[in-house]
């Protein structure tokens, strides 16, 4: 059983750029979760996506994007890069099922520096 | 606002003592509750749950106590080891099914 992987490990991007992190989920998940941890803080929701649609989101901007592809991969895009934007991004995914909590698995995530 | 809070950045321990890690939330209608646990470069791992029927939940070495009047819970190590150094995320469901978490507390666990 494969577990969740991230591409890239680290970037480094400049302000106003965009930026596209993959995510493979754990095979037979079908819910993945993306998070930001800045530093010195927990993981904070940006969004989820459950069979390919968009399942939740958190206090985030619209310039913050995600896909889900049907082999449940998934990518989480952001557009006008800010300084505020470097972080450790992590990917999380569970099989959602009739309970109401699913552990959720998490990537060991992207670090995104924005100069 | 933080909803949930963990407010020890950092924790020392003697190997084969007692390690207690805090956690405050704020919204009474939380009923999940779960403890993480993150090495550098790797993604936080899941430890142990409680859900709000509880008190009390062992798993091994590691125990969570929920004080649902306090709205405050607790997660300890018993005997703390040296591969326990880590920071650990306290986190909470919310009504929507999506995970809130706490700022971590790193916990060193000194030979």
């Amino acid at each position: 059983e494969t577990g969740v992987t991230q591409s890239p490990t680290h970037l480094i991007k400049t302000r106003g750029q965009q930026v596209t992190l993959r995510c493979s989920s754990q095979s037979g998940h079908n819910t993945v979760s993306w998070y930001q941890q800045a530093l010195g803080q927990g993981p904070q929701f940006i969004f989820q996506y459950y069979r390919e649609e968009e399942n939740g989101r958190g206090n985030f901007p619209p310039r913050f994007s995600g896909l889900q592809f049907p082999n449940y991969s998934s990518e989480l895009n952001v557009n006008a890069l800010e300084l505020d934007d470097s972080a450790l991004y992590l990917c999380a995914s569970n099989l959602r099922g009739s309970g109401a909590y699913n552990e959720q698995f998490f990537g060991p995530g992207t670090r995104l520096t924005v100069l | 606002d933080q909803q949930v809070k963990q407010n020890s950045p950092s924790l020392s321990v003697q190997e084969g003592r007692i390690s207690i890690l805090n956690c405050d939330y704020t919204n009474s209608m939380f009923d999940y509750f779960l403890w993480y646990k993150k090495y550098p470069a790797e993604g936080p791992t899941f430890l142990i749950s409680i859900s709000s029927i509880k008190d009390k939940n062992e798993d091994g070495r590691f125990t969570v106590f929920l004080n649902k009047s306090a709205k405050h819970l607790s997660l300890h190590i018993v005997p703390s080891q040296p591969g326990d150094s880590a920071v650990y995320f306290c986190a909470v469901y919310n009504q929507g099914g999506k995970l809130i978490f706490g700022q971590g507390t790193e916990l060193s666990v000194k030979p």
